[in-house]
């Protein structure tokens, strides 16, 4: 089973609105929870990245959420853009090694229409 | 913009061929990795490095083999590819050491099709 669950699996929505995706995870011992947007047929970009002691983070249009808690984790989306059209990647990394093993989502793929 | 670079970008081969993926970075990053993605999946470590000379197999079992003799090129080595591999490659890099959340950074990726 995949430590690193992202729902839904795809969304559609139009220009201009909001949207939100959501991470559940069940790595641990916990070190920082990553997201990435992937534009078809390019590797991942980073968007933003949070440790244990910071529950939210922005990086322009997109806010990132976590509970360190509940191990979950949002990406908040507004006024999307049809350049937003990509999978973002929910990506955590663990204490327990010194290779910071990486645990990833499938992805969200979202679709932004006009 | 991450200065991480894969080639080539599309291959198409056929079976018994030996190919050459390559992935150079210009930040001077100790810890290389590749990782392997089918459509629709999450990313599956199958080679990292954490310096020269220094190589170790991830996660995901591969027949491929991969060599670290300069920090900044990691090439990906398939000595006779089958349809079984195909799929994308991505090659990362990061920098700091055990503790600190540093980014890894993605190239491109190398679409490999083998027929």
């Amino acid at each position: 089973k995949n430590q690193v669950e992202q729902s839904p699996q795809s969304l559609i929505i139009l220009e201009g609105k909001n949207c939100t995706l959501q991470c559940n995870y069940t790595v641990s011992p916990f070190s920082n929870l990553r997201w990435y947007k992937q534009d078809t047929g390019r590797g991942p970009v980073s968007l933003t990245i949070m440790t244990f002691s910071e529950n939210t983070k922005s990086n322009g249009r997109y806010t990132a959420t976590l509970d360190a808690d509940t191990k979950q984790s949002s990406l908040h989306i507004t006024a999307s853009q049809l350049s937003d059209s990509a999978s973002y990647i929910c990506v955590v990394s663990d204490r327990g090694s010194t290779l910071g093993r990486l645990y990833f989502g499938r992805g969200t793929q979202l679709t932004v229409w006009p | 913009e991450a200065d991480i670079y894969q080639t080539p970008r599309y291959l198409v081969i056929g079976t018994g061929k030996k190919i050459t993926l390559e992935c150079s970075q210009t930040m001077g990053h100790d810890k290389m990795y590749w990782y392997q993605q089918d459509p629709g999946m999450e990313l599956h470590l199958i080679h990292y490095s954490y310096g020269v000379n220094s190589t170790e197999k991830g996660d995901l079992s591969s027949e491929s083999t991969v060599s670290r003799i300069r920090t900044e090129h990691f090439p990906l080595t398939l000595e006779s590819a089958r349809p079984s591999h195909t799929s994308q490659y991505l090659c990362a890099s990061r920098a700091g050491g055990a503790g600190r959340p540093d980014t890894q950074y993605f190239g491109p990726g190398t679409r490999l099709t083998v027929l």
